[in-house]
């Protein structure tokens, strides 16, 4: 049973640019949650989607969107990239929000 | 604003003993909260939860107390060994909002 799946790993962009980060979630979940973890912090909470609706929404943004597709997966999309917005992306799942979550690898996001 | 926040940045303890872990929150409408452990380069790694109608859970060498009171959560792992190194994160819940603490450094002493 595959846990949750980032792709790609690793990610380089150019201050401006757009950038856009996926995730499957683990078998059998329905609910993925996306955050921002900058080097030597915890993570922040960017939003959540369950129902292929955003149900939760941090303190980001209108540069971070994000989509659910009929399958669980989801995408999060960053706009008009900041040197400030590298850092490692997580992408959590659970069965129903507020639930047991559980983390992928991340994408680490480096803009230069 | 609210936020988790956690009392040590780092703890250091021998092989073998037992390591306790401390985290105040302050959203007193938090009914989930949660103990990560992450490794370098890898992503938060589930340990334990508790939801706010309990005040202890017990896991594979691993305790939770949650104090409500004072608005507190510790987590206690039994036998330390040099595996159980790595950054440990407490999460409370609200309405779908996780919060973060910015984590506690665990290093085992061989």
């Amino acid at each position: 049973d595959a846990g949750v799946t980032q792709s790609p790993t690793h990610l380089i962009k150019t201050r401006g640019q757009q950038v856009t980060l996926r995730c499957s979630p683990k078998s059998g979940h329905d609910t993925v949650s996306w955050y921002q973890q900058a080097l030597g912090q915890g993570p922040q909470f960017i939003f959540q989607y369950y129902e292929e609706e955003e149900r939760q929404r941090g303190n980001f943004p209108d540069r971070f969107s994000g989509h659910q597709f009929p399958n669980y997966s989801s995408e999060l999309n960053v706009n008009a990239l900041l040197l400030g917005d590298s850092a490692l992306y997580l992408c959590a799942s659970s069965f129903r929000p507020n639930t047991e979550a559980f983390f992928g690898q991340g994408t680490r996001l480096t803009v230069v | 604003g609210e936020s988790v926040g956690l009392h040590l940045p780092t703890l250091s303890v021998q092989e073998g003993d037992n390591s306790i872990i401390n985290c105040a929150y302050s959203n007193s409408a938090s009914d989930y909260f949660i103990w990560y452990k992450q490794e370098s380069g890898k992503g938060p790694q589930f340990i334990i939860d508790i939801r706010s109608n309990m005040d202890k859970r017990q896991g594979q060498r691993v305790t939770v107390l949650l104090n409500k009171t004072v608005k507190h959560l510790s987590l206690q792992i039994a036998a330390t060994q040099p595996g159980d190194s790595a950054v440990y994160f407490c999460a409370e819940n609200n309405n779908n909002d996780m919060r973060f603490g910015a984590g506690t450094r665990l290093t085992v002493k061989p």
